[in-house]
C-alpha cells in the first residue's frame, strides 16, 4: 500500500525563525507531490505541486524540495509568522492510477 | 471557501439517523470528491465523480452514497449514521480530474459531524 509519512507530527517555533518539515513516500509510480496548508477549522489550501522533473518550488516564504530518487520532500518555512500556524499536509499522486495518498500532516505552532 | 460551499458546518446526529451533506461549486469543474479527516490520519477518499451522472467509490465508501445530477452539486448521504462516521468531511473540486494531473484540489471548509 502506498504510504506518505510526515515528520515531525508537530513542532513549535518562535516567530521569525525558520523550520523544515519532512515527507517520505513509497508511492510508485510517481506523478506529483503536493503540499497543502490547513488552517484550524478550514479546508486544505494548495501551496505547491512538483512533478518528477522539479526539485524545488517556492510560494512566497514557503519552499518545497523534492528528491524523487530517495522519495523525499521537504517544506521549508522562512521567517515564520504567526499566520503560519497550521497543519501542513503532503500529498503524493500515483502516476499509474492517479490516486492521491495523503500524509497525516505536521502541525506547526508559531509563537511570538 | 475556494469556490466550494459545504453545508452544514456542524451537525450532531443520533445513531441510525440519516442525513445529507451538501457540497456546491461555482467553477464548473468536472471532478469532485468527498473525503473524511480523522485525527492522526490523512484524508481518506469516500466517493468521487468525474462529471455529471458519473460517480465511483473511493477508499472508504461503506455507509455513504453520492449522486451527481448536476456539475455544481455533489451531495453525500449517510444512510444510517454510526458513531464510526464521526469525522470532519471535506468536499473538493478539481479542474481537470485525473487525466492530466498536476492540478491542485480546492477544498471546502468542511462539515464537522458527530454521531452519538
Amino acid at each position: 500500500k502506498n504510504q506518505v509519512e510526515q515528520s515531525p507530527q508537530s513542532l513549535i517555533i518562535l516567530e521569525g525563525k525558520n523550520c523544515t518539515l519532512q515527507c517520505n513516500y513509497t508511492v510508485s509510480p510517481f506523478s506529483n507531490l503536493r503540499w497543502y496548508k490547513q488552517d484550524t477549522g478550514r479546508g486544505p489550501v494548495s501551496l505547491t505541486i512538483m512533478t518528477f522533473s522539479e526539485n524545488t518550488k517556492s510560494n512566497g516564504r514557503y519552499t518545497a524540495t523534492l528528491d524523487a530518487d530517495t522519495k523525499q520532500s521537504s517544506l521549508h518555512i522562512t521567517a515564520s509568522q504567526l499566520s503560519d500556524s497550521a497543519s501542513y499536509i503532503c500529498v503524493v499522486e500515483d502516476g499509474g492510477d492517479y490516486k492521491l495518498s495523503f500524509g497525516a500532516g505536521t502541525t506547526v505552532t508559531v509563537r511570538a | 471557501n475556494a469556490g466550494v460551499t459545504q453545508t452544514p458546518k456542524f451537525q450532531v446526529l443520533k445513531t441510525g439517523q440519516s442525513m445529507t451533506l451538501q457540497c456546491a461549486q461555482d467553477m464548473n469543474h468536472e471532478y469532485m470528491s468527498w473525503y473524511r479527516q480523522d485525527p492522526g490520519m490523512g484524508l481518506r477518499l469516500i466517493h468521487y465523480s468525474v462529471g455529471a451522472g458519473i460517480t465511483d467509490q473511493g477508499e472508504v465508501p461503506n455507509g455513504y452514497n453520492v449522486s451527481r445530477s448536476t456539475t455544481e452539486d455533489f451531495p453525500l448521504r449517510l444512510l444510517s449514521a454510526a458513531p464510526s462516521q464521526t469525522s470532519v468531511y471535506f468536499c473538493a473540486r478539481e479542474l481537470t480530474g485525473k487525466c492530466l494531473g498536476n492540478q491542485p484540489q480546492h477544498f471546502g471548509d468542511g462539515t464537522r459531524l458527530s454521531i452519538l
